[in-house]
């Protein structure tokens, strides 16, 4: 059973970096056939999808997000990570992520990490 | 700008069957691109309910359908149970953002 876990700091100064690590378990990322994504939901509000990368590093990011983010991978450590630089209060939300499933160019997502909340406030 | 239009709510008595909209445009539902759902349970994570259109994965209740004409796609959810109270979500694949986008999301209220 594939199981994704969230990690990082839950609190973040404004215009500070955003760091969070994804950290799988139950499969692993360097078999390749699927896309490791990060998505976020804002307080009360939908789901926002910020990027996903592939095994050999090759990602895609949301174009609104895109000057301010990397998506990296380490496969010896099975995990993924994301970076959102210069961060404001409208960064707060739950970050989660998740294994994307596809079949070119339409992708799900299943399953997803619990999430975690990221606060940006001084 | 792309958008995965879904109503606000929607509610059912149990017992009652709903269905839950999701419209979209040529860049995504419109296109050959896929829809999915996704419920999400009060304080818990998106789960994948339906891919591919109209495909559920193991353990979901078929009670849980789906269908995709045009430019929408729409989620129908018949024998309505308390536990099927959620927000559901659609999303599909958008050209214009070379990416994925999410639907708004509908609260089910089961009454």
């Amino acid at each position: 059973q594939v199981q994704l876990q969230e990690s990082g700091p839950g609190l973040v100064k404004p215009s500070q970096t955003l760091s969070l690590t994804c950290t799988v378990s139950g499969a692993s990322i360097s078999s390749g056939g699927y896309y490791w994504s990060w998505i976020r939901q804002h307080p009360g509000t939908g789901l926002e999808w910020i990027g996903y990368i592939y095994y050999s590093g090759g990602y895609y990011n949301n174009p609104s997000l895109k000057s301010r983010i990397t998506i990296s991978v380490d496969t010896s450590k099975n995990q993924f990570s994301l970076n959102l630089y210069s961060v404001t209060a409208a960064d707060t939300a739950v970050y989660y992520c998740a294994r994307a499933e596809t079949t070119v160019p339409t992708y799900w997502f299943d399953p997803w990490g619990q999430g975690t909340l990221v606060t940006v406030s001084s | 700008q792309s958008v995965l239009t879904q109503p606000p709510s929607v509610s059912g008595a149990p017992g009652q069957r709903v269905t839950i909209s999701c419209t979209g445009s040529s860049s995504n539902i419109g296109a050959v691109y896929d829809v999915h759902w996704y419920q999400q349970l009060p304080g818990t994570a998106p789960k994948l309910l339906i891919y591919g259109n109209s495909n559920r994965p193991s353990g979901v209740p078929d009670r849980f359908s789906a269908s995709k004409s045009g430019t929408s796609a729409s989620l129908a959810i018949t024998g309505l149970q308390a536990e099927d109270e959620a927000d559901y979500y659609c999303q599909s694949y958008d050209s214009s953002l070379s990416g994925s986008l999410f639907g708004g999301g509908t609260k089910l209220t089961v009454l």
